[in-house]
């Protein structure tokens, strides 16, 4: 089974500051990693697909990058409604699974 | 617009039953493959099980293999998921997810539901 490893756990910055967010795959996963967006008492968002795609709607501030075993998702310069949880995932083909990391929690410094 | 609206949560106890349906809307249901999502309280993200657009196909996570059982009805363009012998790890936020189209139950989940708490107590 493949595991996904976020870092850091908790990401402490103010508005307007550039977020870096990590997600390391135990095995190469190619480019097909997603990151979601939750927060408190909503669903998760999908923000990216296939490592460096954005989702419908999603702003350009958000972007994915990696392929292989490493992964970023990055945002330019944090809203104030950009402060909330984000986890990576992943899918295996066979037996077919789906697993995310852990979370990333981005908040208000 | 592409809605999911989940029901059929609940308080049970260890060893009872309980049936979650997913209403969906806003896309051709039988088009596409349909996941269970859960996320205990206060923790992360857990893939439960998927069924290909048709129903033909059907896999679990090994955590639930053997007590869970997901179907689909495309008639009434609703998902399902059965949960027998539940267990206190069982409590959790269950979400209903739509794949993309794609590989099978694809790479990753484009719209989610709001959920539906089931809880596992005595």
């Amino acid at each position: 089974e493949i595991v996904l490893t976020q870092s850091p756990a908790t990401l402490s910055l103010s508005p307007g500051e550039r977020a870096t967010l990590s997600c390391r795959a135990s095995q190469s996963v190619s480019s097909y990693l997603a990151w979601y967006q939750q927060k408190p008492g909503q669903a998760p968002r999908l923000l990216i697909y296939d490592a460096s795609n954005r989702a419908t709607g999603i702003p350009a501030r958000f972007s994915g990058s990696g392929s292989g075993t490493d992964f970023t998702l990055t945002i330019s310069s944090l809203e104030p409604e950009d402060f909330a949880v984000y986890y990576c995932q992943q899918r295996s083909n066979w037996p077919p699974g789906w697993t995310f990391g852990q979370g990333t929690k981005v908040e208000i410094k | 617009e592409v809605q999911l609206v989940e029901s059929g949560g609940g308080v049970v106890q260890p060893g009872g039953s309980l049936r979650l349906s997913c209403a969906a809307s806003g896309f051709t249901f039988d088009d596409y493959a349909m996941h269970w999502v859960r996320q205990a309280p206060g923790k992360g993200l857990e893939w439960v099980s998927l069924i290909s657009g048709d129903g033909g196909s059907t896999y679990y996570a090994d955590s639930v293999k053997g007590r869970f059982t997901i179907s689909r009805d495309n008639s009434k363009n609703s998902l399902y998921l059965q949960m027998n012998s539940l267990r206190t790890e069982d409590t959790a936020l269950y979400y209903c997810a739509k794949a993309p189209k794609g590989a099978t139950g694809g790479n990753y989940f484009d719209y989610w539901g709001q959920g539906t708490l089931v809880t596992v107590s005595s």
